[in-house]
């Protein structure tokens, strides 16, 4: 199985700022997924990074709001930009592994 | 695209009992059906999966259950305990290389003992 770590695990943020979610897995993996939960709601993908390339957004996710880094196979990042109350949400790393999806801790973020 | 519906959104059972979760899902090329739990301020993790070759699977307590013409799988829980109080979310998706898991809206299990 992998081993996700995501930081930080939570945080308070102010209306119009930005933040970087990390993530880091324990293994060299060649694709990560960010994905969002919103306060009692299902996990909706927000983009697939691979290493060297750019990332590819589901609809509704645009690169301006959700920009993201691939640096190398084992770390990402997310970045949630010109933060709205709406953007309080659960933001979850997740990589492939043999036969399943494995989910780091997530990165629970109010915004006020 | 994959859509997947889920039912019920709630579910409460008593301790003992047996508790089952639908899903339907709509692209028929779809071909791997997990199915997540999420206890409280905790990620998803995978508890159970079925592959469409397959009709029925199950790991002890638990089993689930596909029906690749109606396009529905379940859940199946027996002798459900309270540590079986979670969010449980179905997921459907074409098994290939870099395919998107599509997530139901999840169901609250609550098991009162």
């Amino acid at each position: 199985s992998a081993v996700i770590s995501q930081k930080p695990s939570r945080d308070i943020c102010q209306r119009g700022t930005s933040l970087t979610i990390q993530c880091q897995v324990d293994s060299q993996v060649t694709m990560m997924f960010w994905y969002r939960q919103q306060p009692g709601q299902s996990l909706t993908l927000i983009a697939t990074a691979n290493q060297g390339s750019e990332a590819t957004y589901e609809s509704g996710f645009v690169i301006d709001k959700f920009p993201i880094s691939r640096p190398n196979l084992t770390f990402s990042t997310l970045t949630v930009s010109n933060m709205s109350p709406e953007d309080s949400s659960i933001y979850l790393c997740s990589v492939e592994g043999p036969g399943e999806l494995f989910f780091g801790e997530g990165s629970r973020l109010t915004v006020l | 695209g994959e859509n997947v519906e889920q039912h019920p959104s709630t579910l409460s059972v008593q301790e003992g009992d047996s508790a089952v979760i639908k899903c339907t899902y709509s692209d028929s090329a779809s071909n791997y059906f997990p199915w997540y739990k999420q206890e409280l301020g905790k990620r998803p993790q995978l508890i159970i999966d079925i592959r469409s070759n397959v009709g029925e699977k199950k790991d002890q307590r638990i089993a689930v259950t596909l029906n690749k013409t109606a396009k529905h799988f379940s859940l199946h829980i027996t002798e459900t305990q309270p540590e079986d109080s979670a969010v449980y979310f179905c997921a459907a998706t074409k098994r290939e290389y870099g395919n998107k898991l599509v997530f139901g809206a999840g169901t609250i299990l609550r098991v009162k003992s």
